[in-house]
């Protein structure tokens, strides 16, 4: 059974730009939650979908947004980058929402440099 | 609050074993995890352990977890150079993980 795929692995942005990273949860998982990963802040909750909806956000400008398909698969957008926004976006995948205690198992991360 | 303490750094000699600990916050979290982080990657389940238990066992690898003090252990025995890399406790808060600092194990030959 694949793991949880996201893409691009790696890119480089220019201040202002905006971007879009793609996460393909486990087959047959529902809920896929964002995570921001920094030297400086360590790893912080963006966003949480399942069944399409935004069930919880983290606490990040408006700039970040996300969507979840209807296969589940979802994607987060950072709009007018900033050099700040340099990081290791990773993406969740579980079953069912993560206060329903189920595991929860992480992508291998987009690694974005904003220049 | 939502912080979860972990030590930054631990060395361990190869063959010895290796005792990561984490202090959690919340007595209402369901679950907590470990997760292993190598250079360059994503982050790796290693094990989970439902709050309603004090002790489990996966191969390796040992949690306890001692819900009075909010303390949770990772015991890691016959530790090889494989297990260097950033070991991270997390727990469920609401619909979200939260995550301690990490704690990087460095092992000696």
């Amino acid at each position: 059974k694949a793991g949880v795929t996201q893409t691009p692995r790696y890119l480089i942005k220019t201040r202002g730009q905006q971007v879009t990273l793609s996460c393909s949860p486990i087959s047959g998982h529902r809920s896929v939650s964002w995570y921001q990963q920094t030297p400086g802040q360590g790893l912080q909750f963006l966003f949480e979908y399942f069944s399409e909806t935004q069930r919880n956000k983290g606490n990040f400008p408006g700039r970040f947004s996300g969507r979840q398909f209807s296969n589940s698969r979802s994607e987060m957008n950072v709009s007018t980058l900033e050099l700040g926004d340099s990081a290791l976006y990773l993406c969740a995948s579980s079953l069912y929402p993560g206060s329903s205690g189920n595991t929860i198992y992480f992508g291998e991360g987009s690694w974005l440099t904003v220049v | 609050g939502e912080d979860v303490e972990q030590s930054l750094f631990l060395s361990v000699r190869e063959g010895d074993s290796s005792v990561i600990n984490c202090t959690y916050t919340d007595s209402s979290s369901t679950y907590l995890y470990w997760y292993k982080q190598e250079p360059g990657a994503g982050l790796q389940l290693l094990t989970y352990i439902f709050s309603n238990m004090d002790m489990k066992q996966d191969q390796r690898l040992t949690v306890l977890l001692n819900k009075k003090d909010k303390h949770l252990s990772l015991r890691i025995a016959d530790t090889q150079t494989g297990d260097s890399a950033i070991y991270f406790c997390a727990e469920t808060w609401g619909e979200k993980l939260t995550f301690g600092t990490g704690t990087r194990l460095t092992i000696i030959p």
